[in-house]
């Protein structure tokens, strides 16, 4: 069976500060597919990243950085110099390669960034 | 923005009721989904559907049943409704499948609250 730890449950930073988001995964499957989506207060779920098994480099985009190491089950998020904007709750999620093909979600990280 | 609608936004009924969910897409993508957001948890996987007719149970199928007979609607019905099923129901659709380089499109979401 498949999971995904999210160990921090909430996280409350100041504006412009680092902050990174830690997500732990299990899975038997030697090909699997790890995501990031981001739960602003609106409620609805944008889809942030997709990186694929055998895909371990790491990849930034503006302000965010994903870190994806194979060897500890980890795939990280990082957010630099945070803004308000950026609060919101962050899912991380596994997807087996075959089969449903549907996503195991952690339970989430709450992001409070503050002014 | 991928064409997903979920309805109702919002419903309250009384334990006991059936209630039926719907899920519209019109994307003609071939995976649709349904999923249950509590605190804690997460979005865990009710059932879904890989094509008309075809569909299978997630983790947290006791008391749903789904049905699909066209590709564009997926229906969620909850036989009789019990607290524990109040909830944020989400839909969500994949074009072939998370092994083709796909992402997981969500819903709105509905807000669902059994009293």
């Amino acid at each position: 069976a498949q999971k995904v730890t999210q160990a921090q449950t909430e996280i409350s930073v100041v504006e412009k500060e680092d902050v990174t988001l830690d997500c732990v995964y299990e899975t038997r499957d030697t090909t699997y597919y790890l995501f990031w989506y981001k739960q602003p207060p609106s409620g609805e779920l944008v889809f942030l990243i997709r990186r694929n098994s055998f895909d371990e480099q790491n990849e930034i985009s503006g302000r965010y950085s994903w870190n994806f190491q194979k060897s500890t089950s980890s795939f990280n998020f990082t957010i630099t110099a945070s803004q308000v904007v950026d609060s919101a709750v962050y899912f991380c999620a596994l997807s087996e390669a075959t089969g449903r093909r549907a996503l195991t979600f952690g339970s989430g990280t709450r992001l409070q960034v503050q002014p | 923005d991928a064409g997903i609608t979920q309805s109702p936004r919002h419903k309250v009924t009384e334990t006991g009721t059936p209630v039926t969910l719907r899920c519209h897409q019109t994307e003609n993508h071939r995976y649709m989904y349904w999923y249950r957001q509590d605190p804690g948890h997460g979005l865990r996987l009710i059932h879904y559907s890989y094509g008309v007719k075809d569909t299978d149970k997630g983790e947290v199928s006791d008391g749903y049943s789904v049905s699909r007979s066209k590709t564009e609607d997926f229906l969620l019905t909850l036989e009789s409704a019990t607290s524990s099923q109040t909830s944020v129901y989400f839909c969500a659709i994949s074009e072939g499948g998370i092994s083709l380089n796909e992402k997981l499109f969500f819903g709105s979401g509905t807000q669902l609250s059994v009293l």
